[in-house]
């Protein structure tokens, strides 16, 4: 069965730094990844997918991911955080449980609080 | 020109009580599906309609029952509400092909006393 491990629960960077959040998944075919992001008390908003070609994806709000095969990761990524992005980040892949129902399996998720 | 709308968005009822959450799409969707989020954020799907049939029932107990009367619309009838329902529970749609996003509603914080 599909897996999703996100390491880290919480994180805490100084608003400007570099920010990596970690995804690794388990998964028997290609798998289709996507990053979700949730700001408090609101739903949930996609960042970014992979599911084919260029393994570094580009995103909304100037985030990037890297499909490592090799690693089984997709490692989320923003070159300088603003104090907006704090918000809760789940990874998730698309298993397909028949008929073509594609629901998605997510990570635990990863809090992030920023430093101003 | 919500795309996924949900309601109602908080909802505070006694154990024991019968409640429906309601969910529309506008995106001519073939597949929609409701979610639960725990107290600690943890995401699980529970149910899944294509095109008005049920295609997946995750382990829930038979008190939920979904229902959806058209391709736009998936409700969520829970009988006999429980301390342990109270989550957040979130709609969500997309299209047939697998590569396809997911779109979510804004979820409905339900909170049984």
């Amino acid at each position: 069965a599909q897996s999703v491990t996100q390491p880290d629960i919480h994180i805490t960077v100084s608003e400007g730094a570099s920010l990596e959040l970690r995804c690794n998944y388990s998964y028997g075919a290609t798998p289709y990844l996507f990053w979700y992001v949730q700001s408090p008390g609101q739903g949930l908003q996609l960042l970014l997918k992979y599911f084919s070609g260029d393994t570094l994806v580009q995103g909304i709000k100037g985030f990037e991911a890297e499909f490592k095969r090799s690693q089984s990761s997709f490692n989320l990524r923003k070159p300088s955080v603003h104090w907006s992005d704090a918000a809760e980040y789940f990874c998730a892949v698309v298993a397909d449980s028949g008929a073509g129902s594609y629901q998605l399996t997510f990570g635990k998720g990863t809090k992030l609080s920023v430093i101003p | 020109d919500t795309a996924v709308s949900q309601t109602p968005k908080y909802l505070v009822t006694q154990m024991g009580n019968d409640k429906s959450i309601k969910c529309e799409q506008n995106l001519g969707h073939d597949t929609m599906y409701w979610y639960k989020q725990d107290s600690k954020k943890f995401l699980k799907i529970m149910f899944s309609y294509n095109n008005k049939e049920l295609i997946i029932n995750e382990t829930v107990p038979n008190r939920f029952s979904p229902k959806s009367p058209d391709k736009a619309h998936l409700n969520l009838h829970i009988n006999s509400l429980e301390l342990g329902d109270s989550a957040v529970y979130f709609c969500a749609s997309r299209k047939a092909n697998k590569a396809d996003t997911q779109y979510f509603g804004p979820g409905t914080r339900l909170t049984v006393l």
